[in-house]
């Protein structure tokens, strides 16, 4: 089946240390995306990925890196620059912005890595 | 800046109970509005809606947007428990990108 597999599903950090979360889909999907969520907010954009070895920041980049050297994989390092950064994480993927029927696309998610910094 | 804005933020009723959701959005450019629901972890997809005045529509759960008031609601027709979870509403923009209100969390009791 088709789909996006993010490990791990629960994480625990030492402060100052840096951990990488895993993000592959098999859905051939040109775009992927990292969502931060937190009690109460929406969720918000860390960084996005369109094409292989090219990634953007979205609203919220500060103390993360990303890389996108596969197509199918598009991993998030959460640094120890990162202040807070006890959340839950989740990684998207989509066609490519206004190739979909009526331009529109639709957001497939995996099932997010939760993050606990102790 | 875009925005969207869903209310209620958290909604209790009973089952069997109908409900209705609302999601506004102040965006430059409207391409799509998208709902998802999300129980623990991954937010699945309900519906898309592009066109004012459209109902979707997918078994108990039902959707429509107003572009002029720049509104949607969802509606979910005689709840069940396993109704029970955050409803998000994202607009798409035409950015690289989709901007997201904070959820409802609903909870249906038995």
């Amino acid at each position: 089946d088709g789909g996006i597999t993010q490990s791990p599903k629960y994480l625990f950090r030492k402060e100052g240390q840096n951990v990488t979360l895993s993000c592959e889909q098999n859905l051939n999907h040109d775009a992927m995306y990292w969502y931060r969520q937190d009690p109460g907010q929406g969720l918000r954009l860390i960084y996005y990925s369109q094409i292989v070895n090219d990634f953007q920041k979205g609203d919220i980049a500060e103390g993360y890196s990303v890389s996108r050297e596969k197509k199918e994989s598009f991993p998030l390092t959460v640094t120890s620059a990162q202040k807070n950064p006890t959340a839950f994480y989740l990684c998207a993927s989509s066609i490519l912005p206004g190739t979909g029927a009526s331009g529109a696309n639709v957001l497939t998610f995996g099932a997010g890595s939760r993050l606990t910094v102790l | 800046e875009d925005k969207v804005v869903q209310s209620p933020l958290s909604l209790v009723v009973h089952e069997g109970d109908t409900v209705t959701l609302n999601c506004s959005y102040e965006v430059t450019n409207f391409r799509s509005l998208l709902w998802y629901k999300q129980e623990k972890k991954a937010p699945t997809f309900l519906f898309m809606l592009t066109s004012s005045g459209i109902e979707k529509k997918s078994g108990r759960l039902s959707s429509i947007l107003d572009k002029k008031e720049l509104f949607s609601i969802l509606n979910i027709t005689a709840t069940q428990t396993g109704d029970s979870a955050v409803y998000l509403c994202a607009v798409d923009n035409y950015g690289q990108n989709f901007v997201f209100g904070p959820g409802t969390r609903l909870s249906v009791l038995p």
